[in-house]
């Protein structure tokens, strides 16, 4: 079976530059959540789609971050214009929908926003 | 809201040598637990996990017990590799959500 993909693994890009990471979950798993990790922090949560529908938006940081998930399969997470301070590790994970919610992360995206 | 706090690292030891990393929590119902392993280069791997209270979770040789009395779920291995080197994350997921919360993670270095 698959693992959780992501791509791309890094990114740098100039400030007030668009990006898009895109994260293909595991096959089946319904659940697809996006966290964020910021140099020397801790690993928080942006936000989980269940299928195609925003199940939990609260981690997102700002109007400038956009996650869709059309068709429930993978996922897209555009930041537009990018910040310094969004620079970080982005990881996409997936889970099944059944009581065993064990969250399966991908190798994550490297973003560095000059 | 619930929280997680780690040991601060790195954690250095000599191969065969006994591993302890604390990880002690906050939350506001009854979490399930998670150790997560990084090894460099690559993403986050689940490694281990509790669901409810004395509930030992255990992979690779590395054991976690789930302590709530103490709020603690604190990994342990008993005779560490080189290969072990990695930076290990504690989590939780409270109860009736499935996002998780994560501490800042442990580096664990092993010298041969």
């Amino acid at each position: 079976e698959a693992g959780v993909t992501q791509f791309p693994s890094h990114s740098v890009i100039e400030k007030g530059q668009t990006v898009t990471l895109r994260c293909d979950p595991i096959s089946g798993h319904d659940n697809l959540y996006w966290y964020r990790r910021v140099m020397g922090k801790e690993i928080k949560f942006l936000l989980h789609f269940v299928k195609e529908s925003k199940q939990d938006e609260s981690g997102m940081p700002n109007n400038r971050f956009l996650a869709e998930r059309t068709g429930g399969t993978y996922s897209t997470l555009k930041v537009q214009p990018a910040e310094l301070e969004d620079s970080g590790v982005y990881f996409c994970a997936s889970s099944r929908r059944d009581s065993d919610r064990s969250q399966y992360f991908g190798p994550g995206t490297r973003l560095t926003v000059l | 809201g619930d929280s997680v706090t780690q040991m601060e690292g790195p954690v250095t030891l000599s191969e065969e040598a006994f591993l302890t990393i604390n990880c002690t929590y906050t939350a506001t119902g009854y979490p399930s637990l998670f150790w997560y392993v990084q090894y460099p280069g690559e993403g986050l791997q689940l490694l281990l996990k509790a669901t409810k209270a004395d509930d030992k979770g255990s992979n690779k040789g590395f054991e976690a017990t789930y302590r709530k009395e103490t709020t603690s779920f604190h990994l342990e291995k008993g005779s560490v590799q080189v290969s072990d080197s990695a930076v290990y994350f504690c989590a939780l997921s409270d109860s009736g959500y499935s996002t998780l919360t994560f501490g800042k993670g442990t580096m664990l270095l092993v010298s041969p």
